[in-house]
């Protein structure tokens, strides 16, 4: 089964802060996904990357950047924090063969910005 | 367009009984894949039972089983033997096989209650 692991599992930071949220697959997936799941909302894309450099824009990507650095690890990044950022942040995996399609997905993120 | 919809926003059911969740969906592809995953109470989101679009057979794992309706762009999900730890909230989602990004589209999520 697919592993994939979040760092921090908690952060509160203040607005205009810096947060970087940390994610690692260490099942050779291709695909990365991070996603934002707020009350009313369900989950929402925010970015995504098929392999370490590439970046892909999701639905609601204003306010994040994200970067792949390798196969396996997949960062989010918030430069001028809000408040309207404050939800729960899963990131996720999947691949392109074999079981493609199925993602699977961290523990999540709970980042509150004051 | 694409698009997934859970009407069901909450389910309370008694344990060890069965229960279906309704998902439905809107694709302008002949080929696509859909998914139940499960969020618990401490926020892990499971993957549970995926269906292909173009296999007939409804899928099955463990007590868990979808009834694919093709015609109907239906794909319900359901439970047997329903028990306390099935209290979750359940998403559906769908990719299609054009979508070359492979990005999923979810429903909004049915909370299931299971009571003693």
């Amino acid at each position: 089964e697919a592993a994939v692991t979040q760092s921090p599992r908690n952060k509160v930071t203040v607005t205009g802060g810096n947060v970087t949220l940390s994610c690692r697959q260490t099942n050779s997936h291709n695909y990365m996904y991070w996603y934002r799941q707020d009350t009313g909302h369900g989950l929402r894309l925010i970015h995504y990357s098929y392999g370490a450099g590439n970046l892909q824009i999701g639905d609601v990507p204003d306010g994040y950047k994200a970067t792949r650095t390798t196969q396996e690890d997949f960062f989010l990044l918030l430069e001028l924090a809000s408040p309207s950022q404050t939800s729960l942040y899963f990131c996720a995996s999947s691949d392109d063969w074999g079981t493609q399609d199925t993602q699977y997905f961290g523990p999540g993120t709970r980042l509150l910005v004051l | 367009a694409q698009k997934v919809t859970q009407t069901q926003t909450s389910i309370s059911v008694v344990e060890k009984t069965t229960v279906t969740m309704d998902c439905v969906y809107e694709t302008r592809d002949s080929s696509y894949f859909l998914f139940w995953y499960k969020q618990t109470a401490s926020g892990e989101i499971v993957f549970l039972i995926r269906q292909d679009s173009y296999k007939k057979e409804n899928a099955t794992v463990g007590h868990y089983s979808l009834n694919f309706q093709k015609p109907k762009s239906s794909i319900g999900l359901i439970i047997t033997a329903t028990q306390i730890e099935d209290s979750a909230v359940y998403f559906c989602a769908m990719r299609e096989l054009a979508d070359s990004n492979y990005q999923l589209i979810w429903g909004s999520g049915t909370k299931l209650i299971i009571k003693p």
